[in-house]
C-alpha cells in the first residue's frame, strides 16, 4: 500500500497568513493526488484533485503542487472559514490512501 | 443536486454484523463508482471500499477483505456495505462517496452514519 506521510500534523496561524502543508508518497504516483478540507462535524470536501486542479467552486486562494512523491496544498492568504483539518489522498494504485492530516488552528 | 444520505448505523457487539446503505439521487448513478470511506472517533480518514458504477467490480483495503462486502442496486439508486465479524476497531463514522468523472476523486459525500461495536 501507498503511505501518505503528511506535515506538520498541527500548526497555528493568523488570518491573512500564508500556509503550506506537504504530503510525500511512499512511491511514484505520478499527479494522483486530491486534498481535502474537513471542518469539525462535517463531511470532507474536496479542494484540489489531480495536484494541481482546482474543484469547482473552491477560492483561488487554495493551490496544489507537485507529481511524482512530493506535494503541497497553500492557502494563499488564510481566511477565518479555514480553519480546518486538511487530508492528502493518493489515487495512484489501490487501495486508496488517505494521509494522517493537519489541523489548522487559530494563533 | 447531488445528495447521499448514510443509514443503517447502530449500536453492535462484537462478532455481529450490520449492512449499511446509501441512498443516491441528483446524478446519473450507474455511471459513477461509489465508496466507502470510514473515520473513528478523532481520527483521521480511511478508504474502506469502493464498487464500479456497474457494480460488476468491487475493491477493498487489505484489512478488511473478507469481512466487508460492497455492493449496489443501480434500479433503486442504493449502495450497501454488509459488515461481518464487527470488531471494536471498526467502530467509526462511515460515509458514502460519489466519485468524479476521474476515478479516484471523490467529490460528492454523505454526512455519514454512526457504527460503535462494543459489548
Amino acid at each position: 500500500d501507498i503511505q501518505l506521510t503528511q506535515s506538520p500534523s498541527a500548526l497555528s496561524a493568523s488570518v491573512g497568513d500564508r500556509v503550506t502543508i506537504t504530503c510525500q508518497a511512499s512511491q511514484d504516483i505520478t499527479n494522483s493526488l486530491n486534498w481535502y478540507q474537513q471542518k469539525l462535524g462535517e463531511a470532507p470536501k474536496v479542494l484540489i484533485y489531480g495536484s494541481s486542479n482546482l474543484e469547482t467552486g473552491v477560492p483561488s486562494r487554495f493551490s496544489g503542487r507537485g507529481s511524482g512523491t512530493d506535494f503541497t496544498l497553500t492557502i494563499s492568504s488564510l481566511q477565518p472559514e479555514d480553519f480546518a483539518t486538511y487530508y492528502c489522498q493518493q489515487y495512484g494504485s489501490l487501495p486508496l490512501t488517505f494521509g494522517g492530516g493537519t489541523k489548522v488552528e487559530m494563533k | 443536486e447531488v445528495q447521499l444520505l448514510e443509514s443503517g448505523g447502530a449500536f453492535v457487539q462484537p462478532g455481529g454484523s450490520l449492512r449499511l446503505s446509501c441512498a443516491a439521487s441528483g446524478f446519473t448513478f450507474s455511471k459513477f463508482v461509489m465508496s466507502w470511506v470510514r473515520q473513528a472517533p478523532g481520527k483521521g480518514l480511511e478508504w474502506v471500499s469502493a464498487v464500479s458504477g456497474s457494480g460488476d467490480k468491487s475493491y477493498y483495503t487489505d484489512s478488511l477483505k473478507g469481512r466487508f462486502i460492497i455492493s449496489r442496486d443501480n434500479s433503486k439508486n442504493m449502495v450497501y456495505l454488509q459488515m461481518n465479524s464487527l470488531r471494536a476497531g471498526d467502530t467509526a463514522l462511515y460515509y458514502c462517496a460519489k466519485d468524479s468523472v476521474v476515478q479516484g476523486v471523490m467529490n460528492h459525500w454523505g454526512h455519514g452514519t454512526l457504527v460503535t461495536v462494543s459489548s
